[in-house]
């Protein structure tokens, strides 16, 4: 089945290095893309978005890239920070729009200090 | 933030009774969602309502109904609640606005443990 998912479950870098996070996913189709950060204890909150027209989006330390070729997407994030700890979800809305976000299962980003 | 609130919770509860989580958000969105966050599984989509009194399934629905009779406010109700609904529930809005915009606004989500 159609699916989205991350290739690591957990991520370590150091404070002020760059992470880097991966999302696969197989639907083809999907056209949207976001990205979501959950801290301990809270629910996830938006970060970024992509749509398929482009190939790359960037916001505050944050950038996305998609790779439609290979079905990837990236969220890269700019000199870390202790703040940026958190579980990162990528989701999908597949073509055609509709009201259903696909999320996959989360890379926890771990930054040591 | 939007205001979105959940509530209750915390709750334990006993296998076979009734149990119904309280969405509301004050931010006048169209639509509402419930997810359920499991290990290993991450978010997945148990119903969701585009308006008033218009609801739909998602991925994980069996065991649950919701109800949704004001913009404000949707409910997730468990008729009779089975160990593998323990889980932390979350519950999103979001506006219409433009199309296919992704970005959900989540409560702080309800932990349900089901003894």
């Amino acid at each position: 089945g159609e699916s989205v998912g991350l290739h690591l479950p957990t991520l370590s870098v150091q404070e002020g290095d760059n992470s880097i996070i991966n999302c696969a996913y197989s639907n083809s189709a999907s056209d949207y893309f976001i990205w979501y950060k959950q801290e301990s204890g809270k629910g996830p909150q938006f970060i970024i978005d992509i749509r398929s027209n482009m190939d790359k989006r960037q916001g505050q330390r944050v950038t996305v890239l998609l790779n439609k070729t290979v079905k990837h997407l990236s969220l890269q994030i700019a000199a870390t920070q202790p703040g940026d700890s958190a579980v990162y979800f990528c989701a999908e809305i597949p073509g055609g729009g509709g009201n259903k976000l696909t999320f996959g299962t989360g890379t926890q980003l771990k930054v040591e200090l | 933030d939007a205001g979105i609130t959940q509530s209750p919770r915390h709750k334990v509860t006993e296998t076979g009774t009734p149990v119904t989580l309280r969405c509301h958000q004050t931010e006048n969105h169209r639509y509402m969602y419930w997810y359920r966050q499991d290990p290993g599984h991450g978010l997945r989509l148990i119903h969701y309502s585009y308006g008033v009194k218009d609801t739909d399934k998602g991925e994980v629905s069996d065991g649950y109904s919701v109800s949704r009779s004001k913009t404000e406010d949707f409910l997730l109700t468990l008729e009779s609640a089975t160990s593998s609904q323990t889980s932390v529930y979350f519950c999103a809005s979001r506006t219409s606005g433009s199309a296919n915009t992704g970005e959900l606004f989540f409560g702080e989500g309800s932990r349900l443990t089901v003894l």
